[in-house]
């Protein structure tokens, strides 16, 4: 157990539709990011924040907006989803201690769009 | 060219085989190299952590950098069926905003017994 949660574990929508993944980091971990993994893709980065700003920006699309909170959980919003938008998105989580650069993964949301 | 290049395999090893995985990177900036696990569906596990060339020792697990070459390797030794999984390579730009991890495509080891 890596100390990182994710929320929902499955998500099954229709194209044009939006939802909400919801992500809380390890205890003492300012910075959260958000990957997306497909099978043709891999693992791609989509979006950082540290201690509630966001600090980089990868391949994330504009139907797609994040955010990380005062308490630290963070939140991937998808919307006008398309069937290509079918992934695996994982939430991971560094910054407490000596290396900071070592990130943690939650379980991730498999999300399924129709 | 890709960043990262890992070879997908699948690799297939007898129980208690030495095993060698490998990634190419192509940019000499890059540093904190990393190797995860990932078994089928299941978020990335982080096995080993290395800042600069050499080697890292943890259990069965090395992990070895060759900066002049681009190239990591994670050596398994006496492998289980317990590690068939999908093996990723990751590293940081140090260069770029923030710390996000650049992935290999992953290589999938099966272990026999």
């Amino acid at each position: 157990d890596s100390g990182v949660t994710q929320t929902p574990k499955h998500l099954i929508t229709a194209t044009g539709q939006r939802v909400t993944l919801r992500c809380s980091p390890r205890s003492g971990d300012l910075s959260v990011y958000w990957y997306q993994q497909s099978l043709d893709q891999g693992l791609q980065f989509l979006i950082q924040y540290y201690n509630g700003e966001e600090r980089a920006k990868g391949n994330i699309l504009e139907r797609f907006s994040a955010q990380q909170f005062p308490d630290l959980h963070s939140e991937l919003n998808l919307s006008s989803l398309e069937l290509g938008d079918s992934a695996l998105y994982f939430c991971a989580s560094s910054g407490g201690g000596r290396h900071s650069e070592t990130q943690y993964f939650g379980p991730g949301t498999r999300l399924l769009v129709l | 060219q890709k960043e990262v290049e890992q070879d997908p395999g699948p690799l297939s090893v007898p129980e208690g085989a030495i095993v060698s995985l490998n990634c190419t990177y192509s940019n000499s900036a890059f540093q904190y190299f990393m190797w995860y696990r990932q078994y089928s569906r299941k978020g990335p596990e982080l096995l080993m952590y290395t800042y600069s060339s050499g080697n890292k020792e943890d259990g069965r697990f090395t992990a070895q950098v060759d900066k002049s070459s681009k190239y990591i390797s994670l050596f398994i030794r006496d492998s289980q069926p317990s590690d068939s999984a999908t093996y990723l390579c990751a590293m940081i730009d140090p260069n770029q905003a923030g710390t996000a991890l650049i992935f290999g495509k992953g290589t999938t080891l099966s272990v026999s017994s």
